[in-house]
């Protein structure tokens, strides 16, 4: 049972482009969404939040949408840059409790 | 400052040996965390700790796994009988404090492998 679904294994992208990482989820006690970063043989670094009350969060290069009604979230990156291409995953969480469900990653290339 | 530390960074083991890994929070944190990502996978839950006490454990897969945190600082994973099934990567995080909005950092990890 994948409460939390990140559909896409992996994505490439060109240097400069918008990197656009999407993300599902089936428990509708979430309220709180998180996206982290991880490069190979480093722990998952944290990127970006948001809350259910809102439907949109930005931090420079990147924002994260969430559509509640469809149980969806995304993450834009734009503009790509080399250093953006490592594993990313979708997080979430209930209110009341402090465990995260990831997701299974989307393995992020920017190509220079 | 200072990071979360994992030691050992690599594990490897012959089915049924005893492991135990080690985790060193982020000073002052007093939520704790240890999470297993098998290979394709994202990580999942194991155990939270607030201060000294397992406030949730229901993610430790059966009696052989067990976390201890006995000064609410560091924290060690035991792991008894280890089967091949048990190789991962263990990760521990930390937070200033529990709750699902307090950011949760992460340490790099402790790769187990089971022979």
């Amino acid at each position: 049972d994948q409460q939390v679904k990140q559909n896409s294994p992996s994505l490439s992208v060109q240097e400069g482009r918008i990197s656009i990482l999407n993300c599902d989820y089936t428990n509708s006690m979430f309220d709180y969404f998180l996206w982290y970063k991880k490069y190979p043989a480093e722990g998952p670094t944290f990127l970006i939040s948001i809350s259910s009350i809102k439907d949109k969060n930005e931090d420079g290069r990147f924002t994260v949408f969430l559509n509640k009604s469809a149980k969806h979230l995304s993450l834009h990156i734009v503009p790509s840059q080399p250093g953006d291409s490592a594993v990313y995953f979708c997080a979430a969480s209930g209110s009341g409790t402090y465990k995260y469900i990831f997701g299974t990653g989307t393995r992020l290339k920017v190509l220079a | 400052g200072a990071g979360v530390s994992q030691t050992p960074s690599n594990k490897v083991t012959e089915k049924g040996k005893y492991v135990e890994l080690r985790c060193d929070p982020i000073s002052g944190h007093t939520a704790l965390y240890w999470y297993r990502q098998s290979l394709g996978q994202g990580p999942e839950f194991l155990i939270y700790f607030q201060g000294t006490g397992a406030a949730d454990d229901s993610g430790l897969p059966n009696d052989r796994f067990f976390a201890v945190r006995p000064e609410g600082s560091v924290s060690t994973l035991k792991i008894q009988r280890t089967e091949r099934g048990d190789s991962a990567v263990y990760l521990c995080a930390s937070s200033s404090q529990g709750g699902s909005y307090n950011e949760q950092f992460f340490g790099p990890g402790t790769r187990l492998t089971v022979l």
